[in-house]
């Protein structure tokens, strides 16, 4: 199985301030690490995803990064406004395959304060 | 985007009764799974399914049961409900293929007396 560590459980942050939250995993056979987003009374939604063939990603002012061999990927939200604020959630896939499981982190409550 | 829908969205269920909890996707994915929500939980894996008829226990499918008798649907099963079953459980529907992504129903909030 897969293990997905998620810190910090609670982020704060000024409005135009970076956001980062930090993930570890333990299976390294684990190849797929997604991001998702999940705004209160909604369901998660993916907003970036990173391969196992990729040290870095970056959609606007998302960035991904991946350390394979410390098992360690993390978010990193730039320039941050109050409509960031929500769940995030990151996940590994524990298998390849046809299942496509994923073990998800408990969770970071980011609130972006004005 | 994937259109994935749940029902009932509230339910509320007396301890040792039978609840069970429908999902519907409608894009044609192969890969279907039952997660449920709790505060300092994030999401666990109780069953999925890789295609119709296919059901695999997830991480805590302990007091649950699945069926996916078609691509489309895909239940989840609480025979004898407890209280702490209560939770919010998602549905999420992915394709498989070179495609990781999995796409969430709204969740159903069950709540179980």
């Amino acid at each position: 199985g897969e293990q997905v560590e998620q810190l910090p459980s609670i982020l704060r942050v000024q409005e135009r301030s970076s956001a980062s939250i930090n993930c570890t995993y333990e299976n390294s056979a684990s190849n797929y690490f997604p991001w998702y987003k999940q705004e209160p009374g909604e369901n998660p939604k993916l907003i970036i995803d990173i391969r196992s063939n990729m040290e870095r990603k970056q959609i606007q002012g998302l960035i991904v990064l991946l350390d394979k061999k410390a098992k360690r990927f993390s978010l990193h939200i730039t320039d941050t406004q109050p409509a960031d604020s929500a769940m995030y959630f990151c996940a590994a896939s524990a298998s390849g395959g046809s299942n496509y499981k994923l073990t998800f982190g408990k969770g970071t409550l980011l609130t972006v304060t004005p | 985007e994937a259109a994935v829908t749940q029902s009932p969205r509230n339910k509320v269920a007396v301890t040792g009764g039978k609840v069970t909890l429908s999902c519907n996707q409608t894009n044609n994915h192969n890969n279907m799974y039952w997660y449920r929500q709790d505060t300092g939980h994030g999401l666990r894996l109780i069953h999925y399914s890789y295609g119709a008829g296919s059901t695999e226990k997830g991480d805590i499918p302990d007091g649950y049961k699945a069926s996916r008798p078609s691509q489309e649907n895909f239940s989840l099963i609480l025979e004898l409900a407890t209280p702490s079953q209560t939770s919010v459980y998602f549905c999420a529907s992915g394709h498989r293929g070179s495609s990781y992504e999995q796409y969430f129903g709204p969740g159903t909030r069950l709540t179980v007396l």
